[in-house]
């Protein structure tokens, strides 16, 4: 079946542009989560979506930062006047997220790399 | 909140070289463990997790990890790595009750020399 899948690939803008990141999960995965992955940085946690619940943004580095989920399905992840220092790959993966404590598996998406100049 | 530490940011083993990679978590109570793995130019993908049962979990590729609860620990083994194992390797640690986000280590690269 399909994995996750991530739109655009790659982006390149200028500082101070508004980008829009797309994130199709695996169908029927409730969980959602936005990861940024920067050199030498590792995996940076952004933005987690489970089901219907409110989303846990304690990871969002600013107010710049916004993600939704529509339908408990596709992601967008917005960055608002973007920085030099916000050029990164942003990587999405999705899992069923079982409440009853069974460790469940995170699939990833191939990520964007965004480039700001 | 629950944090995840790998200590060893950089390794670099030659072929045949056992391998050992540190990972060490904050929370006290009950967790599930996993291990994931990114190949040059590839999705992360998962290596091997803990959810319960056997502290001794084998992956693929011929990697293992123990838990050790009393350490807060769940490092990564191998006998034997190969060049084919170079990759950059990340715990991860989520509690395991209720709807609960997972936390990833800052990874470790390794580099396994022919």
């Amino acid at each position: 079946g399909a994995g996750v899948s991530q739109s655009p690939s790659n982006k390149v803008t200028e500082k101070g542009k508004d980008v829009e990141l797309r994130c199709d999960p695996i169908s029927g995965h409730t969980a959602l989560y936005w990861y940024r992955q920067s050199l030498g940085q590792g995996l940076e946690f952004l933005i987690y979506f489970q089901g219907n619940s409110a989303p846990d943004k304690s990871g969002l580095p600013s107010d710049r930062f916004s993600a939704e989920r529509t339908g408990g399905s596709v992601s967008t992840l917005t960055i608002q006047r973007t920085q030099q220092e916000d050029s990164a790959v942003y990587l999405c993966a999705s899992s069923l997220n079982f409440a009853g404590g069974k460790a469940d598996t995170q699939y990833f998406g191939p990520g964007t790399r965004l480039t700001v100049l | 909140a629950q944090s995840v530490s790998q200590h060893n940011h950089h390794v670099i083993l030659s072929e045949a070289a056992s391998l050992e990679l540190g990972c060490n978590y904050s929370y006290g109570g009950t967790v599930n463990l996993f291990w994931y793995v990114q190949y040059p130019g590839q999705h992360l993908q998962l290596l091997l997790k803990y959810f319960s049962g056997d502290p001794l979990v084998k992956g693929i590729k011929g990697f293992e990890a123990e838990f050790i609860k009393s350490k807060f620990s769940f490092n990564l083994r191998k006998p034997s790595v190969q060049w084919s194992d170079t990759a950059e390797y990340f715990c991860a640690v989520k509690h395991s009750g209720g709807y609960q986000k997972v936390t990833f280590g800052t990874g470790t690269k390794l580099q396994v020399i022919p």
